[in-house]
């Protein structure tokens, strides 16, 4: 069964703060990972994509990968109002297979 | 350039009727990936096609479901005899040959009455 968990939440931060939200797969031979945005009503938007173990950052968002714990996460720091929204983790789980966790919602508080 | 496109975007229809989801994906992508997402779920996995080959069908729920993409290009979700159980937001999102992220179209939402 491939599988890519994530919590539902409701994740709730104050701004400014950073998020975390935290993604694990079941197929180890996965090779790559994405996180997308969804915002309510309307379609997921890719935000990050991230192939190789460690962090790779743009801009206030942070994806870390790890391979060998089968885990990815994504960091929003300096989070925002705009930042609220629904964050799906999605895992290609090889000849382009690709499977998509419940999301996480992740509210962000002025 | 252009986005991926869906047609209809809603689509109400009585139960026993067939329905056909259409889907145009971004200019030269290879591969187009059929969704369903209930509200507050993640997309669940339909099918998905490399150029016209359909590579899996596991996703798909039961034989009334069927997906074509005869030229490589636009791919049609056929669901027929269709059931209220089968009312969703339906989703297309088409992806380049030289990575593997996806971008979305718009969705379809079917309602059956």
């Amino acid at each position: 069964q491939k599988e890519v968990e994530q919590n539902s939440g409701p994740l709730s931060v104050p701004e400014g703060a950073i998020a975390s939200l935290n993604c694990t797969y079941s197929d180890r031979g996965s090779q790559s990972f994405f996180w997308y945005r969804q915002y309510s009503g309307k379609s997921p938007e890719l935000i990050m994509s991230i192939y190789s173990n460690g962090d790779k950052e743009d801009g206030r968002f942070t994806a870390q990968l790890n391979k060998a714990s089968q885990y990815v996460s994504l960091l929003i720091r300096d989070s925002q109002p705009s930042d609220s929204a629904t964050y799906l983790c999605a895992v290609n789980m090889g000849d382009n297979d690709m499977r998509f966790g419940a999301g996480t919602r992740l509210t962000v508080k002025p | 350039g252009a986005g991926v496109s869906q047609s209809p975007r809603y689509k109400v229809t009585k139960r026993g009727q067939d329905v056909a989801l259409r889907c145009d994906p971004i200019s030269g992508h290879v591969s187009l990936y059929w969704y369903r997402q209930a509200l507050g779920q993640g997309p669940e996995f339909l099918t998905y096609f490399n150029y016209e080959a359909q590579q899996d069908k596991s996703g798909l729920p039961n034989d009334r479901f069927s997906a074509e993409r005869p030229e490589g290009s636009i791919s049609t979700l056929t669901i027929q005899r269709t059931e209220q159980r089968d009312s969703a937001m339906y989703r297309c999102a088409s992806s380049p040959d030289t990575s593997y992220e996806q971008y979305f179209g718009p969705g379809t939402r079917l309602t059956v009455t």
